[in-house]
């Protein structure tokens, strides 16, 4: 089946640093991905929609210039933490469609986990 | 999320008992999609419905959807240890097919 690949599987880093976290498709394309960010014991939220060649759309609240969304090609986005902070400790998750088949399932990443320190 | 309620949020359950696990959504349903998952690690697809009425089955999991009262259901037949984990329902409510989640429900299987 259809394979989603996230990397790295974790992450620390500090204060300050930036991270980028990546997202491929290995055997199809996708036109779109999604990012999604979990905290402890909660379930899954929707950050962004990250659209090939074209800005991102994000949901309310994230900060598109702290969370920088580039969709490259059509099987490769990335998600950078720029100047992390402790609060952006979660584990991140990206999910992607086939592009030719939207009415399928919707396949996921491994999930980063990120820890700033 | 708001537009999709889950429940219960958790629960425990004696090893071989049945039991269900409800999705209710305040949208319109495009598609509804059933995952597991361990916190901290990605999402196992279970199954994914999209027509009113649709069943489908893997295993000793089942799932169904009610398109006219925009609900799904899981259920576990004969639940087992390696039942536990998080379940996590996922809609699609627009064609930006982007999936928006519920609350997710916490299961354990006591042996």
């Amino acid at each position: 089946g259809a394979v989603v690949s996230q990397h790295p599987s974790w992450v620390i880093c500090k204060s300050g640093t930036s991270v980028k976290i990546e997202c491929r498709s290995l055997d199809f394309q996708a036109t779109t991905m999604f990012w999604y960010r979990q905290f402890p014991k909660q379930s899954l939220m929707l950050m962004a929609t990250s659209n090939e060649g074209s800005k991102a759309t994000y949901e309310q609240g994230v900060e598109k210039d702290k969370f920088l969304i580039n969709h490259a090609s059509l099987t490769l986005s990335t998600l950078t933490v720029t100047s992390a902070h402790p609060e952006d400790s979660s584990f991140y998750i990206c999910s992607a469609r086939e592009t030719a088949r939207m009415n399928t399932e919707a396949f996921f990443g491994q999930g980063t986990r990120l820890t700033v320190v | 999320s708001q537009e999709l309620e889950q429940s219960p949020q958790s629960l425990i359950v004696q090893e071989g008992k049945n039991l269900t696990i409800n999705c209710t959504s305040s949208k319109t349903l495009y598609g509804l999609y059933w995952y597991k998952q361990k916190y901290g690690e990605g999402l196992i697809f279970l199954m994914m419905l999209q027509k009113g009425g649709e069943e489908k089955s893997h295993e000793k999991i089942t799932a169904k959807l009610d398109e006219k009262k925009q609900q799904s259901s899981l259920h576990i037949t004969a639940s087992q240890p390696s039942h536990a984990g998080i379940y996590l329902c996922g809609a699609v409510h627009n064609a930006g097919n982007m999936l928006t989640f519920g609350g997710g429900t916490r299961l354990m299987v006591k042996p």
